[in-house]
């Protein structure tokens, strides 16, 4: 079965960028998994940011951005704040009606 | 504004079967934009799709969970449900329900993604 892989966690300062990366256990990310990102804060329903690679879900700020990087999706925070602090997971459309969720990423802004 | 509230026991005895249910209000179950969703997390661990449904009853489940999990759809209670049997204390988890947005029933690239979550509900199993 294939995994879909993320960074366990990151560390970014206030104001840098960070860029957080959705890859599989085998083979490489295209569009034609339909990337989205979703951020999730303790005790709380994840918030979606990001779908289909790059468009923004209604309200999110732009300094949030998805991409494909090499063979892998990519979430780019530009600017970090501290209300950033997150755990962020990617998804991956695998076809027939199935999605997988990569591992999450323990986002931490100090 | 759509919402989507889950419901069922709390506690789930070692070996039963799990029930829940996924109340959507503000929007209509069958339209052909959607998929409809569950997706779980254990305490301290990261998010897992479990199964979708189409509005016209397609079930599409997590393979490694195929043999246990029934995905259902009442389109006239506005409602989707969730069953999973023969559960362990590895199934102790807050349960979400999830609505996804497609084009029709086809990924595209305007739409493929959870657009609207329930609030979740922790399910321990226990005896």
């Amino acid at each position: 079965q294939t995994v879909v892989t993320q960074e366990p966690s990151f560390s970014v300062s206030p104001g840098g960028t960070v860029t957080l990366t959705c890859g599989l256990s085998s083979g490489s990310v295209s569009t034609n998994y339909y990337p989205s990102w979703y951020q999730q804060t303790p005790g709380q329903a994840p918030r979606t940011l990001i779908y289909s690679t790059n468009t923004h879900s209604s309200g999110v700020p732009d300094r949030f951005s998805g991409s494909i990087l090499g063979n892998k999706a990519a979430l780019t925070i530009t600017g970090a704040q501290a209300d950033d602090e997150s755990d962020y997971y990617c998804v991956l459309y695998m076809g027939s009606g199935i999605w997988v969720f990569g591992g999450g990423t323990k986002l931490t802004v100090l | 504004q759509l919402q989507l509230q889950e419901s069922g026991p709390g506690l789930v005895k070692p070996s039963e079967t799990l029930s829940l249910t996924c109340t959507v209000s503000g929007g209509s179950i069958s339209s052909s934009n959607y998929f409809w969703g569950w997706i779980r997390q254990p305490p301290g661990k990261g998010l897992e799709w479990i199964a979708s449904i189409y509005y016209s009853g397609s079930t599409y489940y997590k393979p490694s969970l195929k043999s246990r999990v029934t995905i259902s759809v009442d389109t006239s209670k506005n409602q989707f449900s969730l069953k999973l049997s023969s559960v362990t204390a590895a199934d102790t988890a807050v349960y979400y329900c999830a609505r996804v947005a497609t084009a029709a029933g086809y990924c595209s690239s305007t739409s493929c993604h959870i657009d609207y979550w329930g609030q979740g509900t922790l399910v321990t199993v226990s005896s």
